[in-house]
């Protein structure tokens, strides 16, 4: 079975500094991938970035950098300089193997910029 | 613009009625998912589909029921065998790759 764990239920980060948003996952799996989503108030799940289990490099989107250590089995999120806009819940997931590619989510981590 | 479309977007049901979600794509993805949300939580997988006419269980399947007649359509009936189905709803689809959308969700409170 998966497992996506996310140790912080709250963070702070002040408006131009960066943060790290923690995430460790058990999986058995050889090939699998990893995503990070946020969710604002109003519920929808932005897309922020993507990380295969074979990528030996890791993956940058913007502001988005996703620190991946396979040997530790941890995927965690970077945003570099906060917006107030980055309030938000921000999810990590895995997906499964197989044609059908199920999500394996964590509980989250509610970020919270400030001015 | 491609996309998914869920319906509605609050939805209150009584104790004992059954409910249907609706969940709409045009990106011609062949995968699609529910998901529940409740509050404070991660996403749990209810059921997915990868093909029409056929479906599989997720982790929490009990209670409710769909079915995957059009590629585009993949609707949520929650059952009055669901006991506590006050949550948020997500439908999503894939594709090969890393695509993944997802919709903007329904908000289901039973009174």
């Amino acid at each position: 079975a998966q497992k996506i764990t996310q140790t912080q239920p709250g963070m702070f980060v002040q408006e131009k500094e960066a943060v790290t948003l923690d995430c460790t996952y058990d999986t058995s799996d050889q090939s699998y991938g990893l995503f990070w989503y946020k969710q604002p108030s109003s519920g929808e799940m932005i897309f922020l970035i993507y990380q295969g289990s074979y990528d030996e490099q890791n993956a940058t989107e913007g502001r988005y950098s996703l620190n991946f250590q396979k040997a530790r089995k941890s995927a965690n999120l970077v945003i570099s300089a906060s917006q107030l806009g980055d309030s938000a819940m921000y999810f990590c997931a895995m997906s499964r193997r197989g044609s059908a590619r199920q999500l394996t989510f964590g509980s989250g981590t509610q970020l919270t910029v400030l001015p | 613009d491609g996309g998914i479309t869920q319906s509605p977007k609050y939805l209150f049901r009584k104790e004992g009625q059954n409910v249907t979600l609706s969940c709409e794509q045009n990106l011609n993805h062949d995968a699609m998912y529910w998901y529940r949300q409740d509050p404070g939580q991660g996403l749990r997988l209810i059921y997915y589909s990868q093909i029409v006419n056929d479906f599989q269980k997720g982790d929490i399947a009990e209670g409710y029921s769909v079915s995957r007649e059009k590629k585009e359509s993949f609707p949520l009936t929650v059952t009055s065998a669901q006991k506590n189905p006050t949550a948020f709803y997500l439908c999503a689809s894939s594709t090969t790759g890393y695509g993944y959308t997802f919709g903007s969700g329904t908000r289901l409170t039973v009174v």
